[in-house]
This record gives structure tokens, sequence and C-alpha cells, in this order.
């Protein structure tokens, strides 16, 4: 099983700043078969991003996907107050997929 | 509008079962991969269960294995997990979700709409 160690655990950050999240893999992952999902308490998760860098449909710019094989990086550019929440990764190139634990984007 | 809404969940005994289910609408049901994951109070996401388009695979993570069961009934656009044996560690909010591609397997790929999920609690 791929073990997915996102860091940091919280991030505590102004509105207007840039947020850089990271998903590092226990071993590569496939196809870059990586998305990331954003959840606000008592909501659903919802996709941001999948194949570690296309943005699902009707997400923003300002929220990018890089990286490859072990290592892969969610950037917001400029957060927005409705920006802070819990951000997790997902493999889904290995079996069985597997998610991260998650980062929490605080206001600082 | 993609929709799905979760039901069936509730307070169980540990040893007991419960039948989730959920209603799809606003897509092409039978087009796609389903899923159940689960999200315990205060945790993190984990996959449990997914089913194939044409109901031909299906995968369950070996948390579950053996106790829970995946189906589905494409005339009635609804998924179902059969989960018998319950522990408590099984307590959880549980989550339908679509998979994101179409005509995917059971191991499906990334998940593009959720429910809003259904509490299952396993106490005495």
């Amino acid at each position: 099983e791929i073990v997915l160690t996102q860091s940091p655990g919280t991030l505590s950050l102004s509105p207007g700043e840039r947020a850089t999240l990271s998903c590092r893999a226990s071993q590569s992952v496939s196809s870059r078969y990586l998305a990331w999902y954003q959840q606000k308490p008592g909501q659903a998760p919802r996709l941001l991003i999948y194949g570690a860098s296309s943005r699902a449909t009707g997400i923003p710019d300002r929220f990018s996907g890089s990286g490859s094989e072990t290592d892969f990086t969610l950037t917001i550019s400029r957060l927005e107050p409705e920006d802070f929440a819990v951000y997790y990764c997902q493999q889904y190139g290995g079996s069985p997929q597997t998610f991260g634990q998650g980062t929490k984007v605080e206001i600082k | 509008e993609v929709q799905l809404v979760e039901s069936g969940g509730g307070l169980v005994q540990p040893g007991g079962s419960l039948r989730l289910s959920c209603a799809a609408s606003g897509f092409t049901f039978d087009d796609y991969a389903m899923h159940w994951v689960r999200q315990a109070p205060g945790k993190g996401l984990e996959w449990v269960s997914g089913i194939s388009w044409n109901s031909g695979s299906m995968g369950f993570a070996d948390s579950v294995k053996g106790r829970f069961t995946i189906s589905r009934d494409n005339a009635k656009n609804s998924l179902h997990l059969q989960m018998d044996s319950l522990r408590a560690e099984d307590t959880a909010l549980y989550y339908c979700a679509k998979d994101g591609v179409y005509g995917s397997g059971s191991q499906g790929y990334y998940f593009d709409y959720w429910g809003q999920g259904t509490l299952i609690t396993v106490s005495s």
C-alpha cells in the first residue's frame, strides 16, 4: 500500500498569501495518478486537482498542482477567505487507493 | 446537476448489520464506477469499497474485506453497502462518491462528486 504523508500538518497564513502544501508518497505514483481535495467543516470533500495538475470543473486558477513520482505539491497562489479548510491528497495509481492525513490551512 | 444522497445510517451494536443506500441523479449512472469512502470523527478519509459500472468487479479495503458487500442497481440509479459484523472502528461518516473516469473499474480513479454522507455509530 502506498502511504501518503502530507506536510505541514497545519499552515497558518493570511488572506492574500501563497500556500504551498506537500504530499509525499512512500513509492512512486504511476502515471501521476494524484488528486487533491478540499474539505470545509461539515461538508463533503470537493475535488480540486486530478492527474497531479489538471483542475477539476469550476476550480479557480489560483489552485494549481504539480509534481511526479513521489513528490507532489498543491499551490494556492493568493488565499481567499473561502480557501481556509483542510486539504487531502489521494493516490489512485496503486491498489488500494489511499489518502494523506490532511493539511489544515488556517487563518493567521 | 449531479446529486448523491445517502441513507441508512444509524446506531448499531457491535456485531450488528446495516445497509446503506445512495440515490444518484444528474448523470448517466451506469457509465461510472461508484465508491464508498468513510471518515471517522475528526479523522481523515479512507476508501472503503468500489464497484465497476457494470458490477463486473468489486473492491474492498482490507479493513472491511469479508464483512462488507457492495452492490448497485443501474435500473434504479442506486448504490448499496451491506455492512455485517460491525465493529467500533467502523464508526464513521460514510460518503457515496462518483468515479471521475468513464467506464472505470472497481479500484477507480479520483472522485468528482460526493454525497453529504450518512453517519454510522457502532456502540453498545
